[in-house]
């Protein structure tokens, strides 16, 4: 079974800090996605990004990175100078291709707040 | 494209009375995916169609529950007697059939049971 841990429940910064938000994955599959939601206080889940297992390059976009590390099984989130809208909740979650159903296995997310 | 909508938004129902939620997954997706979100929680995911057949259960969808997706297009999730443990938000994603393409997620109907 796949196993998604936020062990950060909520953080809060000061504007134009930088932030990194953890996660920490389990899964028996060889082959297996992993992906970060956005969930503002509007409720909609906002996908970030979307990575396989294969793929271990590390991503930027703006002010957004992301760190793969197979060796730790995590999948770190990192924003730069951040701004008050980047305050949301954010998931992350997997999803195996091989066993069980095409299901994204969310963790408890974090809360961010960032503060003017 | 228009993204996936949900309908209603809010639902408030008295306990025992039944509720019909709706999803309209983006057009061409053919997988539709229910999830439940509690709060302070990560969704859970419910159910999910590859077109019309519906391929997988959760557990935590009981017998009260039961969702279906006729025509392979929108689909409804419907719930019996509602219990006060039912209110949560629920959310709909739909994706295209590649892999394990990525779930859009549509604003979620968020339910109180009273």
């Amino acid at each position: 079974a796949q196993k998604v841990t936020q062990a950060q429940t909520e953080i809060s910064v000061v504007e134009k800090e930088d932030v990194t938000l953890d996660c920490v994955y389990e899964t028996r599959d060889t082959t297996y996605y992993l992906f970060w939601y956005k969930q503002p206080p509007s409720g909609e889940l906002v996908f970030l990004i979307r990575r396989n297992s294969f793929d271990e390059q590390n991503e930027i976009s703006g002010r957004y990175s992301w760190n793969f590390q197979k060796s730790t099984s995590s999948f770190n989130f990192t924003i730069t100078a951040s701004q008050v809208v980047d305050s949301a909740v954010y998931f992350c979650a997997s999803e195996g291709i091989i066993q069980g159903a095409q299901k994204l296995v969310f963790g408890q997310g974090t809360r961010l707040t960032i503060n003017p | 494209d228009t993204g996936v909508s949900q309908d209603p938004r809010h639902k408030i129902t008295k306990r025992g009375q039944n509720v019909t939620f709706r999803c309209d997954p983006i057009s061409e997706h053919n997988r539709l995916y229910w999830y439940r979100q509690t709060l302070g929680q990560g969704p859970e995911f419910l159910t999910y169609f590859q077109n019309e057949a519906q391929l997988e259960k959760s557990r935590l969808l009981s017998d009260r529950f039961s969702a279906e997706r006729p025509k392979g297009s929108f689909s409804t999730l419907e719930i019996q007697r509602t219990e006060q443990g039912d209110s949560a938000m629920y959310l709909c994603a739909s994706s295209l059939t590649v892999g394990a393409d990525t779930q859009y997620f549509g604003p979620g109907t968020r339910l109180t049971v009273l």
